[in-house]
């Protein structure tokens, strides 16, 4: 069975600075798909990034980066240079090309202090 | 393209009474999930669909049931609601799995149900 583990229930960043979320994931397929998900107040669930298992490159969308470890099963979300609207609960999932599910961790709070 | 819309945004419930919940996609996606979301329990999966007239049993299936009619909706229904289904029903939907860049899950706004 898919686990997803976010160990971090609460973060806090200043604005300007760098965050990292962690999370961890146990699997025994070899082909799957990572993602890291954003819950502003607003409760819309919004795509941060993605990152497919078979890639070595890690994934990047302007101030989102991910650490892909695989042997380490981790996956990890940076942000740079932390805006107020990135204030929300984050969550990471995964999904396998041989399932037909997602699997979601418990998510990570995260707040940007001004 | 209006993406995934669910239908009502809130509502409250009493004891026993029933009700359903609409989600409509315009994507053409094959997969469709409903999920509640509990605070400090993150998503969990109730039923999803793999296509049209096909239902699965996710991790949390008691006291719901759903069915697929029409590839772009998805009804979830609570025969008997009890104050255990207050929460945040979030629908969701995506390609078929494993096509390569299609995976991706897309939600709907949510909604909000109270049971009192």
């Amino acid at each position: 069975a898919q686990t997803v583990t976010q160990s971090q229930p609460e973060m806090s960043v200043q604005e300007a600075e760098t965050v990292t979320l962690s999370c961890t994931y146990d699997t025994s397929e070899s082909n799957y798909y990572l993602f890291w998900y954003k819950q502003p107040p607003s409760r819309q669930m919004i795509l941060v990034i993605r990152q497919e298992a078979y890639k070595q490159q890690n994934a990047t969308e302007n101030r989102f980066s991910v650490n892909f470890q695989k042997a380490a099963k981790s996956f990890s979300l940076k942000i740079s240079d932390s805006q107020l609207g990135d204030t929300a609960m984050y969550f990471c999932a995964f999904t396998s090309n041989t399932g037909n599910q997602f699997y979601f961790g418990t998510g990570t709070s995260l707040t940007v202090i001004p | 393209n209006a993406g995934v819309t669910q239908t009502p945004k809130f509502r409250v419930l009493k004891t026993g009474q029933s009700m359903t919940l609409l989600c409509a996609q315009d994507m053409n996606h094959e997969y469709m999930y409903w999920y509640r979301q509990d605070p400090g329990m993150g998503l969990r999966l109730i039923h999803y669909s793999v296509g049209e007239g096909t239902t699965a049993k996710g991790e949390v299936p008691d006291g719901y049931n759903v069915s697929r009619l029409k590839k772009q909706n998805f009804l979830l229904g609570l025969e008997s609601a009890a104050p255990s289904q207050t929460s945040v029903y979030f629908c969701a939907s995506s390609y078929w799995l494993g096509t390569g860049d299609q995976e991706t899950q897309y939600f709907g706004p949510g909604t909000r149900l109270l049971v009192l």
